[in-house]
């Protein structure tokens, strides 16, 4: 089946600096991108619709110049977050649906701690 | 697309069919719904979804109610793989547009 990998699986970073999250369709090329936030005991929280060659869409509240998101490559999108504060840590998952096949590829997740 | 509610979390016993109960009262006729699960640290996984017709493939079988309303997930024989957070999701159009997750069930398979 269809595989999509993150990069790093786990990044401690201290507060004040940038970290970047890479998301890579393996076997299928992916014009659509999603990233999604996840605190510890919560749901998956939509933060943005990456889109290959255009700006991303981001959803309401999701600040668009602290989670910076592009798309360069049918194979390939990462995502910046910027400035990082210990609020930021959190678990970072992307997807990529296939077309023709009914169902979207999740990442594995990269879980990023803020000190 | 549609508010899905679902119980917040369900306890099934090794080897014993799951039933994951769905209620999605606010869907229109061209909503999918989908099911998702997540085992705990890792990425989503898809499982099944249907418009109408009731649907089976290798992993489960969903349950639709005829008036769409309500959709029941079943895993035949549970397994302690299968603990994990379901989500039931109502979408619009496809696979390619975004998922928007509720709060799903924890089910818990217990040895």
């Amino acid at each position: 089946g269809a595989v999509v990998s993150q990069h790093p699986s786990r990044v401690i970073c201290k507060s004040g600096t940038s970290v970047k999250i890479e998301c890579r369709s393996l076997d299928f090329q992916a014009t659509t991108m999603f990233w999604y936030r996840q605190f510890p005991k919560q749901s998956l929280m939509l933060m943005a619709t990456s889109n290959e060659g255009s700006k991303a869409t981001y959803e309401q509240g999701v600040e668009k110049d602290k989670f910076l998101i592009n798309h360069a490559s049918l194979t390939l999108s990462t995502l910046t977050v910027t400035s990082a504060h210990p609020e930021d840590s959190s678990f970072y998952i992307c997807s990529a649906p296939r077309g023709g096949i009914n169902e979207q590829f999740f990442g594995p997740g990269t879980r990023l701690t803020v000190l | 697309d549609a508010k899905t509610t679902q119980p917040p979390s369900m306890d099934c016993a090794e080897g014993r069919a799951a039933n994951l109960p769905c209620n999605h009262s606010t869907i229109s006729g061209n909503e999918y719904v989908y099911w998702y699960r997540q085992i705990h640290s890792q990425g989503p996984q898809y499982i099944i979804h249907g418009l109408k017709n009731n649907e089976t493939n290798e992993m489960a079988s969903l349950i639709i109610t005829e008036d769409r309303k309500s959709s029941t997930l079943i895993l035949p024989h549970a397994t302690l793989r299968d603990t994990a957070v379901y989500y039931c999701i109502g979408l619009y159009g496809g696979a390619t547009n975004k998922l928007i997750f509720g709060t799903g069930t924890l089910l818990a398979v217990q040895p």
